[in-house]
């Protein structure tokens, strides 16, 4: 079955430094998302992205992160200037709105990075 | 940002028997609802979803129910198996896009 890799799977950065985490989305999937979840807490909704551009970003998404699809593979969340707070798991998924037959709202979800800001 | 909760931290349930995982929420323009299974060093699995014109929508073993008066749905797993033993999360949104998530449920089956 196809699945959404997200490499690396361990980032330990310092803060300030820029990072930027990949994610290889399923290859006819056209809708893309990152999530983080802080250790203990819950899983929150970072951006949402299609036909190139962002379509919905949540409050926590701020200057400090980007989010492109420099080819037609890959897919990346960059964050310009970590700070010790941006440590988290980093998820990525992706989702065909339903063309394959099931749910609209299916969105795949990769292992996830763990982001580590020292 | 509270607006999706789950209550029950943990779960734990005798294998065959039927577990229920609750999820409340606050914001009355949440139109759909997912339930998503997550073993540890994974990312989470989608389950099932709902959307606000139904009560009830069933697949295999698990059922969720949507109480839009009460804002609350909860997922139904029957029978549970140890394999079911996951954190559960339920998430909602009005966009389709931007999902907001509970904290989530353990559940653990015993054998």
């Amino acid at each position: 079955e196809p699945e959404v890799t997200q490499t690396p799977s361990h980032q330990v950065t310092q803060m300030g430094q820029e990072v930027i985490l990949r994610c290889v989305p399923i290859s006819n999937h056209l809708y893309f998302y990152w999530y983080r979840q802080i250790l203990g807490q819950k899983v929150e909704f970072l951006v949402s992205f299609y036909n190139n551009e962002i379509s919905e970003k949540s409050e926590i998404f701020d200057d400090q992160f980007s989010v492109e699809r420099p080819d037609g593979s890959n897919f990346t969340l960059k964050i310009r200037s970590t700070k010790l707070e941006d440590s988290a798991m980093y998820f990525c998924a992706s989702s065909d709105r339903g063309t394959s037959g099931r749910s609209l709202w299916e969105q795949y979800f990769g292992p996830g990075t763990r982001l580590t800001v020292t | 940002d509270q607006q999706v909760k789950q209550n029950s931290p943990s779960l734990s349930v005798q294998e065959g028997r039927i577990s229920i995982l609750n999820c409340d929420y606050t914001n009355s323009m949440f139109d759909y609802f997912l339930w998503y299974k997550k073993y540890p060093a994974e990312g989470p699995t989608f389950l099932i979803s709902i959307s606000s014109i139904k009560d009830k929508n069933e697949d295999g073993r698990f059922t969720v129910f949507l109480n839009k008066s009460a804002k609350h749905l909860s997922l139904h797993i029957v029978p549970s198996q140890p394999g079911d033993s996951a954190v559960y999360f339920c998430a909602a949104s009005y966009t389709g896009n931007q999902f907001y998530f509970g904290t989530g449920t353990s559940l653990t089956v015993i054998p």
